[in-house]
């Protein structure tokens, strides 16, 4: 049982590349989320999914895009990298989204854009 | 929207000694999460609140919500190096049980000196 899992853990990317960051879970969570983590503003929902299927804009949704077309994998898409996404992007998920189980994060990916 | 404001941003105390976090809502908190991180790594849940005035301990980490719910603080006693992370709290803004867009404070880096 890995948990949640996301790859890669570093990358660094050119102004106007495109990316796609993974996240996996093998718990068989319903609910998936993503996260940007930057200095001084704490952690700020950029998508999430209720189920496979099922999308939804967060906080801060702009310049990316999501998918889920299995339980397990929820990627996050950079269609035109800007040097305003570098920051280092964390993945959730928990079990149901009607329970109040908290979410478990996946160890982030760091991403730089120059 | 809602807003979580921790306080302090930064602390440093000396092994042994007792502190505390405190996260400000500015609504009225729904369920409320405490969450370490530590640097590198993604957040490891430590406690969920939801009842005012409920109060949660793990080990020498103990946990308040108020009865307004506005408010929570995060108690360590005689801390140890171990304890060293960033804190986060984070909220459910939603009435809806379970929708589950956390937001989060900005966090609190805890410096533990030997």
């Amino acid at each position: 049982n890995a948990g949640v899992t996301q790859t890669p853990k570093f990358q660094v990317l050119k102004t106007g590349q495109s990316m796609t960051l993974q996240c996996a879970q093998d718990m068989n969570h319903e609910y998936m989320s993503w996260y940007r983590q930057d200095p001084g503003m704490g952690l700020r929902l950029i998508h999430y999914s209720v189920g496979a299927g099922i999308t939804d804009q967060g906080e801060v949704p702009n310049g990316y895009n999501v998918s889920r077309s299995t339980t397990e994998d929820f990627p996050l898409r950079l269609l035109s990298a800007a040097p305003s996404q570098t920051s280092v992007y964390f993945c959730a998920s928990r079990t149901d989204r009607r329970s109040n189980q908290p979410q478990h994060f996946g160890d982030g990916t760091r991403l730089s854009i120059l | 929207s809602q807003e979580l404001e921790q306080s302090p941003q930064s602390l440093i105390v000396q092994e042994g000694k007792n502190l505390t976090i405190n996260c400000t809502s500015s609504k009225t908190l729904y369920g409320l999460y405490w969450y370490k991180q530590k640097y590198g790594e993604g957040l490891i849940f430590l406690m969920m609140l939801q009842k005012g005035g409920e109060e949660k301990s793990h080990e020498k980490i103990t946990a308040k919500l108020d009865e307004k719910k506005q408010q929570s603080s995060l108690h360590i006693t005689a801390s140890q190096p171990s304890h060293a992370g960033i804190y986060l709290c984070g909220a459910d803004p939603s009435t809806i049980q379970g929708a589950q867009k956390l937001v989060f404070g900005q966090g609190t880096r805890l410096t533990i000196n030997p």
